[in-house]
Parts: structure tokens; sequence; C-alpha cells
């Protein structure tokens, strides 16, 4: 079992709706947790960190459930330039780790 | 404010050889990490180095070495390339102590192995 399990995807969804994202993870030593957002063949770019009272960001709100271990991404009102593979990160800072989940692709078509 | 700069962008190397990647930090970052990202997949990490010392260490074989030098620049090495080393190489830098949660990336190396 990965440490970091996302939705497999792909998720093809049109302008305008809702679409969220989860994430699993096995390691309760994890204190830091981030969505990062990848464009085809470009590096990974931070969206949000998430923490355990949630956090909005515009059109984006993140929670954090530790006791369950799990993480979500809501995305609302979705624009096409939304259309990219979203990564789940957990940090272990003091072992100096980051793990990444395999990555769940959107599509928002017209 | 220049991002976090990688070099060089891509390499052609053949089973058996070495290879060097470079890495330099947003200035004012002391925290450099290494990832591998093969396709598919979310990146892997490989190793951390905060002030020029090994801060962690992933799941990689010894035939992956990296350093980190006084202007906190780094190098990862790879000897020995395999086929399955061809991948896309990060490097992300992370602001001083005390905000080192977050990363930023790099635009990364793509090194294909023949």
């Amino acid at each position: 079992r990965k440490e970091v399990e996302q939705d497999p995807g792909p998720f093809n969804v049109p302008e305008g709706a809702t679409v969220a994202f989860n994430c699993t993870y096995s390691n309760s030593a994890s204190q830091s947790f981030f969505w990062y957002r990848q464009d085809c063949r470009k590096e990974p770019k931070l969206l949000m960190s998430v923490y355990s009272s949630g956090n909005e960001d515009g059109r984006f709100t993140a929670q954090l459930n530790r006791a369950s271990q799990y993480i979500s991404l809501l995305i609302r009102d979705s624009k096409l330039s939304d259309s990219a593979t979203y990564l789940c990160v957990v940090r272990n800072t003091n072992a100096g780790k980051s793990t990444f989940g395999d990555g769940t692709t959107l599509t928002v078509k017209p | 404010d220049a991002g976090v700069t990688q070099s060089p962008t891509h390499l052609i190397k053949t089973r058996g050889q070495h290879v060097t990647l470079r890495c330099s930090p947003i200035s004012g970052h002391k925290s450099v990490s290494w990832y591998q990202q093969v396709l598919g997949q979310g990146p892997q990490f490989i190793f951390q180095y905060y002030e020029k010392e090994e801060r962690g260490r992933g799941n990689f074989p010894d035939r992956f070495s990296a350093r980190q030098f006084p202007n906190y620049s780094s190098e990862l090495n790879v000897n020995a390339l395999l086929l399955g080393d061809s991948a896309l190489y990060l490097c992300a830098s992370s602001p001083p102590r005390g905000r080192e949660e977050t990363q930023y990336f790099g635009p990364g190396t793509r090194l294909l192995v023949l």
C-alpha cells in the first residue's frame, strides 16, 4: 500500500461544475499537508496548504481530518484553466521528507 | 525574483554512465530537496539538504548521491545509470527554518537513459 493514495481519476467535468478530490495517508507522523498542481510536462506548483480547521482560497477549499488521515480538495465553478493534475503531499518535517500521491487528472471541458 | 533553476534541461545518457544534475535555489532559501518523477506517477523523494547537511533520504540505491555547496546550490549524482533511471528530476527549495515546509520546484531535468 502506498503512503499517500489519491482518487485514480481522470475526472472530466464541464465548465462551472464542482469537483472534489480525496487523498488518504498512512503515516500518522505526517506534520504538514499540501495540494500541488502540475500541468503537462511542467513542474509541480503549490496550490495551497491544508490545515485542520479547513481553509479556502477563492474557488478552492481544502480540508484535513487527522483522525481519519484524510485530505480533500474542492474546486467550485471549474474553469478551463483548472485542467491539470492535482497532487496531494504530506510532509514529515523531522524526517525531511515529502511524500506525493500519484495525482488525479482533471479535464474541464467547455 | 528568480525561481529555482536547474541544469541541464534535457540529457541523454547510455547505461552504465554517470550523470550530474545541478540546482540553484531561490535566493535566501537554505534547503534543497531532490525528487524523481517517472511518467504517470508523483515525484519520489530522493534527498533533502539543509545548511549543507543531509536531512533526509528516500528509498534510492547508493548509486544516487548529492551534496550542497556553501552558496546553497546542489548537485545530484547518479552512477552506473540504468534504463529505469529515465525520469524527470526535480529540485525544490524551501524558505529558512520555521517556514521550511513549503517547497518551490524548479523546471526539472529530463534524463533519458538508452
